[in-house]
């Protein structure tokens, strides 16, 4: 148990669908990510949120939409996606306050399939 | 452009030990992770370095160069359930992790 929770754990899509990624940190961190993890490539950092601020916005596509409603609770609203985005999306949180070390607690991930 | 390299995959014997290298060109440098993610779960912390030697803990140990842009992970005593894939990742100048594509490790009996 890491700590960070992901739901749901697999999610099958349409490409006209609405769908909602949902992550939940337990830890009391103050920033939370969303990555996304393609086979055999690096994580891909899409967003930070920092005391519920967004930070970082890695140019992800507009169907890709975020939402921090406090500093545990961290969402991804999924829209109009492509075969393309079918990848595992894991949200990981850290304190900031310690700069020198930003270990990242992973959730266990969200393996979405766009079909 | 910043970039971490690090091997596909590597396979190795149970009770043997296995070196898994990581290299980085990076703007700047805060510290360089190792983490470890079995097949369909979250990825783990093994270990930070961010001073150059290595740090040991228990079977793992992690080594840092910073002149040379290098770590390595090292196993030892393998075991089955180290089969995984190993996570390099450095934190930049702006504090932002910087992540290798992640070694595959086959652990044969």
């Amino acid at each position: 148990e890491t700590g960070v929770t992901q739901t749901p754990r697999h999610l099958v899509m349409g490409m006209t669908n609405k769908k909602s990624l949902k992550c939940e940190q337990h830890l009391g961190h103050n920033a939370m990510y969303w990555y996304k993890q393609s086979a055999k490539k690096p994580l891909e950092l899409m967003f930070v949120y920092n005391f519920k601020e967004q930070t970082e916005n890695n140019s992800v596509p507009s169907r890709f939409s975020p939402e921090c409603p406090n500093s545990s609770h961290l969402f991804l609203h999924l829209h109009t996606l492509q075969p393309e985005d079918s990848a595992l999306y894991l949200c990981a949180s850290s304190s900031t306050g310690t700069e020198r070390y930003n270990e990242q607690f992973f959730g266990p991930g969200t393996r979405l399939t766009v079909l | 452009g910043q970039n971490i390299d690090q091997p596909t995959e590597m396979t190795a014997t149970e009770g043997a030990i296995v070196q898994i290298n990581c290299t980085y060109q990076t703007s700047g440098f805060n510290g360089l992770f190792w983490y470890q993610q079995h097949a369909g779960e979250a990825p783990t912390f093994l270990s930070y370095n961010v001073l150059d030697g290595l740090e040991e803990k228990g079977r793992f140990s992690s080594f840092l160069s910073r002149s040379k842009g290098y770590s390595y992970l090292l196993l030892k005593e393998l075991q089955m359930k180290d089969s995984a894939s190993y996570l390099c990742a450095v934190l930049d100048s702006n504090y932002q992790l910087i992540w290798g594509a992640g070694t595959k490790l086959i652990i044969k009996p």
